[in-house]
């Protein structure tokens, strides 16, 4: 198994440009979830997918927009890239099972993509 | 909002000695996870310790939650130089469908 997969690694871009990040998982995790890094800020949630069909905006959505295209991909979208969204994007997936009624909901985390805004 | 700060910011150590990392947070959890991340790479999951319980093990790892005064502890003994690495807390809600929340970690440096 691979786990997490996202493309590409690195990317540079100009301001005004548009990228979609992809990620992909093969763990039939039935959540999926986009953070971004920053030094000394940790990861800030973009956005999230809870389930096949579902999306939810994270602390930090402005200027993105996710697609849950399948059970297996995420991907995120930048329409119009600005400086500030230079960082360190994360996608990462769950499956949140029952054990005696308690909610277990590690997350399997990707490699990263490095993007810088021009 | 980060929810788990961590205490230290960065820790450094020699080879052989524990080191023990702090987190708090802010508000009732149903869990409390610790993540490793090391340099350029994903985070990896850890340990997680729910919210009934009040220590777990795991090899050289040790968690203890105190809900009472909102904070868990990380232990890792014996360090090694492959333990050089940031760590991170990350709590989920007690309500509904939560996500994580991360705190900004601790950086850890184990010298040979």
């Amino acid at each position: 198994n691979a786990g997490v997969t996202q493309t590409p690694k690195f990317q540079v871009l100009k301001t005004g440009q548009s990228m979609t990040l992809q990620c992909a998982q093969d763990m039939n995790h039935n959540s999926m979830y986009w953070y971004r890094q920053d030094p000394g800020m940790g990861l800030r949630l973009i956005y999230y997918s809870a389930s096949e069909g579902t999306t939810d905006k994270g602390e930090v959505p402005n200027g993105y927009n996710v697609s849950r295209l399948n059970k297996r991909e995420f991907s995120l979208r930048l329409e119009s890239a600005a400086p500030s969204q230079t960082s360190v994007y994360f996608c990462a997936s769950s499956d949140r099972r029952l054990a005696g009624g308690l909610r277990r909901e590690t997350q399997y985390f990707g490699p990263g993509t490095r993007l810088l805004v021009l | 909002s980060q929810q788990g700060e961590e205490d230290p910011q960065a820790l450094s150590i020699q080879e052989g000695e524990n080191a023990t990392m702090n987190c708090s947070y802010k508000t009732s959890i149903n869990n409390l996870q610790w993540y490793r991340q090391n340099s350029g790479r994903g985070l990896v999951h850890l340990i997680l310790i729910r919210s009934n319980e009040r220590e777990k093990h795991s090899g050289r790892l040790r968690v203890t939650l105190d809900t009472s005064k909102k904070s868990s502890s990380l232990l890792i003994t014996a360090s090694r130089a492959a333990d050089t690495a940031s760590y991170f807390c990350a709590t989920a809600a007690n309500s509904g469908y939560s996500t994580l929340t991360f705190g900004k970690g601790t950086m850890l440096l184990v010298s040979p």
